[in-house]
């Protein structure tokens, strides 16, 4: 079956520290995974998507297909990055009908 | 272009009641994606258009939710004979899909709340 997990709803940290929020998804096929990040009174928008091999606001993603984890990794929080982190796979129920699917989220807070 | 726009943004309504949301996309993009979001979880897909075409529906959506896209530009969702466990918040997100690639970006509205009494 598909899943994508987020093991942890709650993450603090203290600014300056390296942060990692974690995601484990489960897959028959190769997924295309992505986070997305909702800031306190924003909407939900794209941060990065593992095709791209990017960093965006200092943070990265490696997708490891043996392990099946896609976490987000930052080496040194800023307060700013306090908000709700969602990875979201898109993959297919079948056909080629692709979708984007959430995981229930984590909440970075970053203390000063 | 403001992006993606959701109205009413609130709505209260007593249970039995029918009830529907607008969505308005970003005026180029094709795609357009009904999801629903309850505290504590992540958005929850429920259904996607691709111009005026409905081309998947969630096994979660009973037959008391419908969505529509006419002419492939804004869309609604109604959602008739409202129940306690419909409150929640809908989102809607859009996006521009082209033959060969899976998804791509979504671009996500502020949402609608909406809360059956």
């Amino acid at each position: 079956a598909q899943r994508v997990t987020q093991p942890e709803k709650l993450l603090s940290v203290f600014k300056g520290a390296p942060v990692e929020l974690k995601c484990n998804y489960s897959y028959s096929g190769s997924p295309e995974l992505f986070w997305y990040v909702q800031y306190s009174r924003q909407r939900l928008q794209l941060l990065l998507r593992h095709i791209s091999r990017e960093s965006i606001k200092g943070f990265t993603a490696d997708l490891n297909k043996g392990e099946t984890s896609f976490h987000l990794k930052k080496p040194f929080a800023q307060e700013e990055d306090s908000a709700m982190y969602y990875c979201a796979p898109q993959w297919s129920s079948g056909g080629s009908n692709y979708k984007l699917t959430f995981g229930k989220g984590t909440l970075l807070t970053v203390n000063p | 272009d403001t992006g993606v726009s959701q109205n009413p943004r609130h709505k209260i309504t007593k249970r039995g009641q029918n009830v529907t949301f607008r969505c308005d996309p970003i005026s180029e993009h094709n795609r357009l994606y009904w999801y629903r979001q309850t505290l504590g979880q992540g958005p929850e897909f429920l259904t996607y258009f691709q111009n005026e075409a409905q081309l998947e529906k969630s096994r979660l959506l009973s037959d008391r939710f419908s969505a529509e896209r006419p002419k492939g530009s804004f869309s609604t969702l109604e959602i008739q004979r409202t129940e306690q466990g419909d409150s929640a918040m809908y989102l809607c997100a859009s996006s521009r899909w082209r033959t060969g690639t899976r998804t791509g970006e979504l671009f996500f509205g502020e949402g609608s709340r909406l809360t059956v009494l």
